[in-house]
């Protein structure tokens, strides 16, 4: 298996646009996180699901965070307005017991 | 509310001296807890857990120790190697869920 894949790995963004980061995650994991990295809290867990079912979605800091699994192999996190503040590495997992991560996708937001 | 602290940023230690990181928790319904290494530009990997009903478990030359009635973790490397430079995160989950809560990880630098 190849791992967790996301895309993209770097995005660089004017204020105000969309952003839509993407996840696959390792076939028969049946849960799938997206974290934020930053240096003032580490790894900020922002939505956990399972069997494509959002579970707790209480570390999404805004409603201009959505999150959505629409199958077993896909799982999209947009930022729409997007603010330089979102500037982060975000990080997606999937999870059969133990946790396995993608490299990131690195956000800017000029 | 941080419910998994490591109040150290960082530590710096020579190579082949004993590395101690260390991560507390304030949840009491955590019971398993693992620590992750992440290099730079990529992502976590697993490291080394233990569960709430242990004290202590050994992988090598890592040993993790949880003191549950302070609510304490630590992982000890030893002996240090340059290539364990990287940031250790502990992450805490709950019963019956995969739920991870990770810490604010500690940057570790091993120099000879």
């Amino acid at each position: 298996d190849a791992g967790v894949i996301q895309s993209p790995r770097h995005e660089v963004t004017e204020m105000g646009q969309e952003v839509t980061l993407r996840c696959k995650p390792i076939s028969g994991h049946n849960s799938l996180f997206w974290y934020r990295q930053t240096m003032m809290r580490g790894l900020e867990l922002l939505i956990y699901f399972n069997n494509n079912v959002p579970i707790d979605d209480s570390g999404m800091p805004e409603d201009r965070f959505s999150a959505k699994m629409p199958n077993a192999s896909f799982s999209t996190l947009k930022i729409q307005p997007s603010e330089p503040r979102d500037s982060a590495v975000y990080f997606c997992a999937s999870s059969l017991g133990r946790a396995f991560f993608g490299q990131g996708t690195r956000l800017t937001v000029v | 509310d941080q419910q998994v602290k490591q109040n150290s940023p960082s530590l710096s230690v020579q190579e082949g001296r004993i590395s101690i990181l260390n991560c507390d928790y304030t949840n009491s319904m955590f019971d398993y807890f693992l620590w992750y290494k992440k290099y730079p530009a990529e992502g976590p990997t697993f490291l080394i857990s233990i569960s709430s009903i242990k004290d202590k478990n050994e992988d090598g030359r890592f040993t993790v120790f949880l003191n549950k009635s302070a609510k304490h973790l630590s992982l000890h490397i030893v002996p240090s190697q340059p290539g364990d430079s990287a940031v250790y995160f502990c992450a805490a989950s709950g019963l019956n869920t995969d739920k991870l809560i990770f810490g604010t990880g500690t940057r570790l630098q091993v120099f000879p």
